[in-house]
């Protein structure tokens, strides 16, 4: 079956560490893109890619870095920077030019 | 930049009500329009779009939306709604061929049987 998979579903990492949640396609989607979903402030979109090796600031970038070496990788790295990291992370992928996302099921991640 | 707003946090209805979400956008050129589906411990699923042609889009589980140009909405319907229909709603637009999407901030949705 098609579709996105991230890892892990849940972490707990301690402050001050940095963390890397995995996201993987097998959609041969082209685009990608992070949110952040917390309680009553919808999806944030953190990053987006839109090629191999491009990517572009979202609205909360600050505190997180990607990269996209391959197409059906996109990993997220929740740096010691990001000053709330506690939150349920969104992978998704698109074919470019359709604007119908696929979601991952998402990471809960929990820093203390 | 394009903005979202979803005026209901939280609904409650029971089983067999009529819905109605509200969704309004702040963009004043072309838009692509979408009303995504949280069900409990599920994925997020695209209930339905609208990209340009009838403002009237029907989705799956009937549910429905409606394009009102001059109002910058679009907002969500169900004439019947079910206990399984409890879940959280987005509503998100993006610019005409940018394929970023900016959601609104939830409305979740409670039905009592």
């Amino acid at each position: 079956d098609g579709g996105i998979t991230q890892s892990p579903k849940y972490l707990f990492r301690k402050e001050g560490q940095n963390v890397t949640l995995s996201c993987e396609q097998n959609l041969n989607h082209d685009a990608m893109y992070w949110y952040r979903q917390d309680p009553g402030q919808g999806l944030r979109l953190i990053y987006y890619s839109q090629i191999v090796n491009d990517f572009q600031k979202g609205d909360i970038a600050e505190g997180y870095s990607v990269s996209r070496e391959k197409k059906e990788s996109f990993p997220l790295t929740v740096t010691s920077a990001q000053k709330n990291p506690t939150a349920f992370y969104l992978c998704a992928s698109s074919i470019w030019g359709n604007y119908g996302y696929t979601f991952g099921s998402g990471t809960r991640l929990t820093v203390v | 930049a394009q903005s979202v707003s979803q005026h209901n946090h939280h609904v409650i209805l029971s089983e067999a009500a009529s819905l109605e979400l509200g969704c309004n956008y702040s963009y004043g050129g072309t838009v692509n329009l979408f009303w995504y589906v949280q069900y409990p411990g599920q994925h997020l699923q695209l209930l339905l779009k609208y990209f340009s042609g009838d403002p009237l889009v029907k989705g799956i589980k009937g549910f429905e939306a409606e394009f009102i140009k001059s109002k910058f909405s679009f907002n969500l319907r169900k004439p019947s709604v079910q206990w399984s229909d409890t879940a959280e709603y987005f509503c998100a637009v993006n610019i005409f061929g940018n394929e970023k999407l900016t959601f609104g901030t939830g409305t979740r949705l409670t039905i009592i049987p």
